[in-house]
């Protein structure tokens, strides 16, 4: 079956521009995980859904980050007014459930903010 | 707070030789530790997951290690080739404080293998 996508793979804003990132999760995953990855770095968590609740948006840095799964299949990360410094890789990852169930990464997007 | 942490941050070998990468975290409550590898400008390659109950998974030439009460992790590879040149992720998936699991990930190590 297909894995995680995500479009679009890469995407160049400028400063103050809005974005959209789409993941499409593997089908049937309940659990859904959004990473960022700056140049040089580890991805860092960025926040969780367990189908379209989401039980944890400890790690979006900022209230211009907001994400939503409204029917628990497909999410969105948006980032409103960018900034240079939200340059990154943004990764999706699904998984069966959550716990110790592997988590599946797609490609990610990769973020300019010029 | 876990912190997973990489040793040494990068390493380069000649085609052949035998390697360890190392990867530690502060909180042994986790459900499985897991090693990726990431090419440049790619996304993540799963390599192995090792569950905590377990001492260690071995794919190939690569084996790695858990030894949760000291919070360390290794990934031997084997007789190194130019074609494992990239950068490798160790990620930790915690059981401590959330039970769905996030990973905390390590700065990875950057491994050049030259001919």
């Amino acid at each position: 079956g297909a894995g995680v996508s995500q479009s679009p793979r890469y995407k160049v804003a400028k400063r103050g521009q809005d974005v959209a990132l789409r993941c499409d999760p593997i089908s049937g995953h309940v659990s859904l995980f959004w990473y960022q990855q700056a140049l040089g770095q580890g991805p860092e968590f960025l926040t969780y859904f367990q189908n379209e609740a989401q039980l944890d948006k400890s790690g979006l840095p900022s209230d211009r980050f907001f994400a939503e799964r409204p029917e628990g299949s497909v999410s969105t990360l948006k980032i409103q007014r960018t900034q240079q410094e939200d340059s990154a890789v943004y990764l999706c990852a699904s998984s069966f459930k959550g716990g110790p169930y592997e988590q599946y990464f797609g490609p990610g997007t990769r973020l300019t903010v010029t | 707070k876990q912190e997973v942490t990489q040793i040494p941050a990068a390493l380069s070998v000649p085609e052949g030789e035998n390697l360890v990468l190392n990867c530690s975290f502060t909180d042994s409550a986790i459900y499985n530790l897991q090693w990726f590898r990431q090419d440049p400008g790619k996304g993540l390659t799963s390599l192995l997951l090792i569950q905590s109950s377990q001492r260690e998974q071995t794919s190939g030439r690569l084996n790695a290690s858990l030894d949760k009460s000291s919070g360390r992790s290794t990934l031997y590879i084997a007789a190194s080739q130019p074609g494992d040149s990239a950068t490798y992720l160790c990620a930790a998936r915690n059981a401590g404080g959330t039970s769905y699991g996030k990973l905390t990930f390590g700065q990875g190590t950057i491994l050049t293998v030259h001919p």
